[in-house]
């Protein structure tokens, strides 16, 4: 079955680049039914959108981190990435990515999930 | 955006109970509506997509409903593993949003 396995570095310091990757295994990025997707959630709250991409390159950004965020995809290593600039402390959240439906004719919604990886932004 | 309300926030259930979870949206967003379970330390994991559809896999005594702006989640009897923080998300439009949770605990 598909499987998401998000990397990267755990502690980021302010004002610089959060940068993660997730490695779909068992599934193909390639994939014209599926976006690929950034969630986060601080510390003892709730699930916030980051964006998502799709095979072709196109993405959708939460417009509270558009001016910051970028996502790409490699299909060459069936990954994609995020890139987070400027963090600061509010950036501090467990990051997941996750697999989300095209409506293609139904929307499956977001059905496989990393385990998540936590980043820390402090000096 | 469309914000999604749920409703209680927390509450306490036994065992056998039946428990109903309530998600309002702020607008109609058909049924493009999705629950989801998290426990602590853990991804979330869908139960629910298109407002009723169950996730293969799921046990059975959980069920969605609704259109629109009303949808609801029940679990018909509640299992010791069911204690755990459940969310909707709308894909109606983007950007992707989620209610704030409902955390089920044990009475």
């Amino acid at each position: 079955q598909v499987q998401l396995q998000e990397s990267g570095p755990g502690l980021v310091k302010p004002s610089e680049t959060l940068s993660l990757t997730c490695t779909v295994s068992g599934g193909s990025v390639s994939s014209d039914t599926f976006y690929w997707s950034w969630i986060r959630q601080p510390p003892g709250k709730g699930l916030e959108w980051i964006g998502y991409i799709y095979y072709t390159g196109s993405t959708n950004y939460n417009p509270s981190l558009k001016s910051r965020v970028t996502i790409s995809v490699d299909r060459s290593k069936n990954q994609f990435s995020l890139k987070l600039t400027s963090v600061t402390a509010a950036d501090t959240a467990m990051y997941y990515c996750a697999r989300d439906s095209v409506v293609v004719p139904t929307d499956y919604g977001m059905d496989v999930w990393g385990q998540g990886t936590t980043v820390t932004v402090s000096s | 955006d469309i914000q999604m309300t749920q409703s209680p926030t927390s509450l306490s259930a036994s065992v056998g109970d039946r428990v109903t979870i309530t998600c309002r949206a702020s607008q109609s967003i058909s049924i493009y509506l999705h629950w989801y379970q998290q426990k602590p330390g853990k991804a979330p994991k869908i139960l629910i997509y298109a407002a009723s559809s169950l996730q293969s896999g799921v046990p059975s005594r959980f069920s969605g409903s609704g259109s629109g702006t009303d949808f609801t989640l029940t679990i018909s009897s509640l299992q010791p593993e069911d204690f755990a923080t459940y969310y909707c998300q709308q894909s109606y439009s983007t950007p992707r949003t989620f209610g704030q949770g409902t955390k089920v605990e044990i009475k």
